[in-house]
């Protein structure tokens, strides 16, 4: 069974801190994905990454920077973190080809105080 | 561009009854579409997919799903549902990038005893 795996479920904060979430799936996928989730708006794309190296902004990537160094290993980053970045954060990673399902990791829930 | 329409936010049903959770897509590609469910403080899981070939796709705990390109619907269905599929529901469509999924709002299953 693939398994993604969030360093934190739950994580709390101070405003304008740097914050790190990491995630790290171990089926040798090349795409990974961050998500938050927020009640009524479903998941909404942050960053993506297709490939070691390599992002590509979501829908939502303001105030949010993405790291891939290893092709395991995807991490997000609140540069200065706000009261509005308060949210479930979900990793997801997928294979390429016909499309595939993503696999989620079980969250992370971020307050930021 | 692609969206994704669950037309309840929340459906309450008594157990053993039958469910029917809705799902409407716009899409302008191949058409992909997925079906997760969320438990409570869990990530997402895949239930089913459709891919392409037959339009009734059967996934896991007894749901399925059934694909109508004319009406851009993909209602998810159980015929008798117990407490423990209590969960929230998003159904998502391929976007135009690779594994790039949109999600719709989520539904709320609530079963009651």
């Amino acid at each position: 069974d693939v398994k993604v795996t969030q360093s934190s479920r739950y994580l709390v904060k101070r405003t304008g801190e740097k914050v790190f979430l990491e995630c790290v799936q171990d089926m040798d996928h090349e795409n990974m994905f961050w998500y938050r989730q927020d009640p009524g708006l479903g998941l909404r794309l942050i960053y993506f990454s297709y490939d070691v190296k390599m992002k590509e902004k979501g829908d939502i990537p303001e105030g949010y920077s993405v790291s891939r160094e290893k092709k395991e290993r995807f991490s997000l980053i609140l540069e200065s973190a706000s009261t509005n970045q308060t949210s479930m954060y979900l990793c997801a990673s997928s294979t390429t080809g016909v499309p595939q399902p993503q696999h989620f990791g079980d969250g992370t829930r971020l307050s930021i105080l | 561009a692609q969206s994704v329409t669950q037309l309840d936010s929340q459906v309450p049903v008594f157990e053993e009854a039958p469910v029917e959770l809705r799902c409407n897509y716009s899409s302008s590609v191949s058409v992909y579409l997925f079906w997760y469910v969320q438990y409570p403080n869990q990530g997402l899981q895949l239930l089913l997919k459709y891919l392409s070939g037959s339009t009734l796709v059967k996934g896991i705990n007894g749901f399925e799903a059934e694909f109508n390109k004319s009406q851009t619907s993909f209602h998810l269905r159980k015929p008798s549902v117990h407490i423990s599929d209590t969960a929230e529901y998003f159904c998502a469509v391929r976007g135009n990038q690779g594994g790039k999924l949109i999600f719709g709002q989520g539904t709320e299953l609530s079963v009651k005893p």
